[in-house]
């Protein structure tokens, strides 16, 4: 089955304290990214991937660093989190660069008290 | 950047009536516009989307239709039923840089059908 694998689902750290969510896909989409989604706001860009090695920030990179080593994964990592960061977190995947049939992971909810 | 519209936030119909959400964009160079669907507590999932070069695509009870001279899109949903009850997100793909592109989405309109 095709999917988008986003882990934890739930999350709830303390400031500070550094934390990674998993992303992988098993349809070897080039095109990964990463969403977050506010009230009110929105779907916002925080980074995204065309490729192995190659990631660029989106609309809120502020806080987040990304990596992408092998093609099928797309970790979103907050070295130092904020209570800013408190958000529901959607990685994506596509198989072309301009986002057609994005695909969405199940989202994790974070909380940063 | 592309910056997305998205008109009403809130929209109430009755079953069976139609629903229209709009969305207006800034970048002519956009070629790319789906239309997502969030239901309560899930992922957003694409329900249709529109190239460019097309004016109008339709499948069964949902369309959307493309006018890119003025630059806005619209979802149609005819017939609606309660499970349409759901928040819609339009977006628009455009290039961002020599070779990325951003999918930029509206603020979303909550779609509720009483029955």
């Amino acid at each position: 089955e095709a999917q988008v694998t986003q882990n934890p689902r739930y999350l709830i750290t303390v400031t500070g304290k550094k934390l990674t969510v998993t992303c992988s896909q098993n349809m070897n989409h080039e095109y990964m990214s990463w969403y977050r989604q506010d009230p009110g706001l929105g779907l916002r860009q925080i980074y995204y991937s065309m490729n192995v090695e190659v990631t660029d920030k989106g609309d809120v990179p502020e806080g987040y660093k990304v990596s992408r080593k092998e093609k099928r994964n797309f970790p979103l990592i907050l070295e130092s989190p904020s209570p800013n960061q408190t958000s529901l977190y959607f990685c994506a995947s596509s198989f072309r660069r301009n986002n057609e049939k994005l695909f969405f992971g199940s989202g994790t909810q974070l909380s940063v008290l | 950047g592309e910056n997305v519209e998205q008109h009403p936030s809130t929209l109430s119909v009755q079953e069976g009536d139609s629903a229209v959400i709009k969305c207006t964009y800034s970048d002519s160079a956009s070629n790319y516009f789906p239309w997502y669907k969030q239901e309560l507590g899930k992922r957003p999932q694409l329900i249709i989307d529109i190239r460019s070069n097309v004016g109008e695509k339709k499948d069964q009870r949902i369309a959307v239709t493309l006018n890119k001279t003025a630059k806005h899109f619209s979802l149609h949903i005819t017939e609606t039923q309660p499970e349409d009850s759901a928040v819609y997100f339009c977006a628009a793909s455009g290039l961002v840089s020599n070779s990325g592109y951003a999918l930029n989405f509206g603020k979303g309109t909550s779609l509720l059908v009483t029955p």
